[in-house]
């Protein structure tokens, strides 16, 4: 069975501290493996997109990474605005996404 | 370009009811899926329709229905609300079924309390 596993489930960062958040996955025959970001009450945002292992994106203070078992999401010098959950979801070859639990994220300025 | 929108936002029901939720995706794109998004399961995939035809189908009952009409516009029904069935429902859009390479574009979600 196909399985996400966000970690960790909480963060709490100062302002420009800089970190990364982990999703490793479990899914034979991955298409591809999608970071969000959701804000409270609305719907996820949708921020990254990887295909393969060893391919990296980034924007602004994100950057994502992909090996064979896992992505991070690094953010470097983090704002209060970054606050948010980041969800981790994956496909398998259909328009099915596999969501992790996601992470909380808190930047106190 | 507009993003998708979802109507209602928010909705009360009392058990037993049923309700209906609409979603309108992004122009252009043709597959909507439907998601149920609870602090306990997390997000969770309902179903998928392109082409006003249901693709691919999750792991929950019978009372969850849905359907896309010629314009790809969708609609998601619940039948005998359950208190369980409180939640965040979610519309995604992408252009099209791409074998899951395609990004989804989620809309705000219909809020859905049950009491």
């Amino acid at each position: 069975e196909d399985q996400v596993t966000q970690s960790p489930e909480a963060l709490r960062l100062q302002e420009g501290e800089s970190s990364s958040l982990n999703c490793s996955y479990t899914v034979s025959g991955l298409r591809g493996l999608f970071w969000y970001r959701q804000d409270p009450g609305k719907g996820p945002e949708f921020l990254f997109t990887l295909y393969s292992a060893g391919e990296e994106k980034e924007k602004e203070r994100l950057k994502a990474t992909l090996t064979k078992k896992e992505s991070f999401l690094h953010i470097t010098a983090p704002k209060p605005e970054d606050s948010a959950t980041y969800l981790c979801a994956v496909s398998q070859g259909a328009q099915k996404l596999v969501f992790g639990q996601g992470t909380r994220l808190t930047i106190n300025p | 370009k507009a993003g998708v929108t979802q109507t209602p936002r928010y909705l009360i029901k009392t058990r037993g009811q049923q309700v209906t939720l609409s979603c309108s995706p992004i122009s252009g794109h043709r597959s909507v899926s439907w998601y149920q998004q609870t602090p306990g399961q997390g997000l969770q995939f309902l179903f998928e329709y392109f082409s006003e035809t249901q693709r691919n189908k999750g792991n929950f009952p019978g009372r969850f229905s849905g359907r896309q009409f010629s314009n790809s516009r969708s609609e998601m029904n619940v039948s005998t609300l359950e208190l369980g069935d409180s939640a965040l429902y979610l519309c995604a859009s992408s252009l099209a079924p791409s074998g899951g390479y395609n990004e989804q574009f989620f809309g705000p979600g219909t809020r859905l309390t049950v009491l």
